[in-house]
């Protein structure tokens, strides 16, 4: 069975430069999650959505974030501008109903702001 | 609000050595509780679960059992590898899920 998958894997870019991060969730889950990963604040929330409604985006730092989800099966996390603060790898991850279900994470992708 | 609190790391043991990672959480509810796993590279993965009072979860070796007299989920393998080296993650989960900040483990062959 196919996973969260996330693209790219990787990004280097400039500051300033609009970045756009994909999520495919797995096939039948109703709930998606973004994540924020860094050393210095471990893992962050950014935003979740239940039926591609979104539900909680307190954890989105600010306005330069903005998350959607179209359909049940493809979301995107974009940066604009982005900043060198913002280097960190990302994770997306999927499950079916929220609360109490176990999550199921994508593999990341590892940002990098020049 | 809903916390969890794990043992800070780098946990670092030899090979074959006794686990324990401590995680203790305060919720109003009552929630499901989680350890996650997360190998360098890789996402996290849900490494075993329970869902209510004294009910014990275990995968791979490793266990975890549900106490609410004391809110904690200690995570625990008998004989650990040098292939359980990753990040380890506690969480929490009532109307929305709540991670530890993670212990580090190291094992050392």
């Amino acid at each position: 069975d196919a996973g969260v998958i996330q693209s790219p894997r990787h990004e280097v870019t400039e500051m300033g430069q609009e970045v756009t991060l994909r999520c495919k969730p797995i096939s039948g889950h109703n709930s998606l999650f973004w994540y924020r990963q860094t050393m210095m604040r471990g893992l962050e929330l950014l935003i979740y959505f239940n039926n591609n409604v979104p539900i909680d985006d307190s954890g989105m730092p600010e306005d330069r974030f903005s998350a959607k989800m179209p359909n049940a099966s493809f979301s995107t996390l974009k940066i604009q501008p982005s900043e060198p603060r913002d280097s960190a790898v990302y994770f997306c991850a999927s499950s079916l109903g929220w609360g109490f279900q176990p999550q199921h994470f994508g593999d990341g992708t590892r940002l990098s702001i020049l | 609000g809903d916390s969890v609190t794990q043992m800070e790391g780098p946990v670092t043991l030899s090979e074959e050595a006794f686990l324990t990672i401590n995680c203790t959480y305060t919720a109003t509810g009552y929630p499901s509780l989680f350890w996650y796993v997360q190998y360098p590279g890789e996402g996290l993965q849900l490494l075993l679960k329970a869902t209510k009072a004294d009910d014990k979860g275990s995968n791979k070796g490793f266990e975890a059992t549900y106490r609410k007299e004391t809110t904690s989920f200690h995570l625990e393998k008998g004989s650990v590898q040098v292939s359980d080296s990753a990040v380890y993650f506690c969480a929490l989960s009532d109307d929305k899920i709540i991670f530890g900040k993670g212990t580090r483990l190291h094992i050392l062959p």
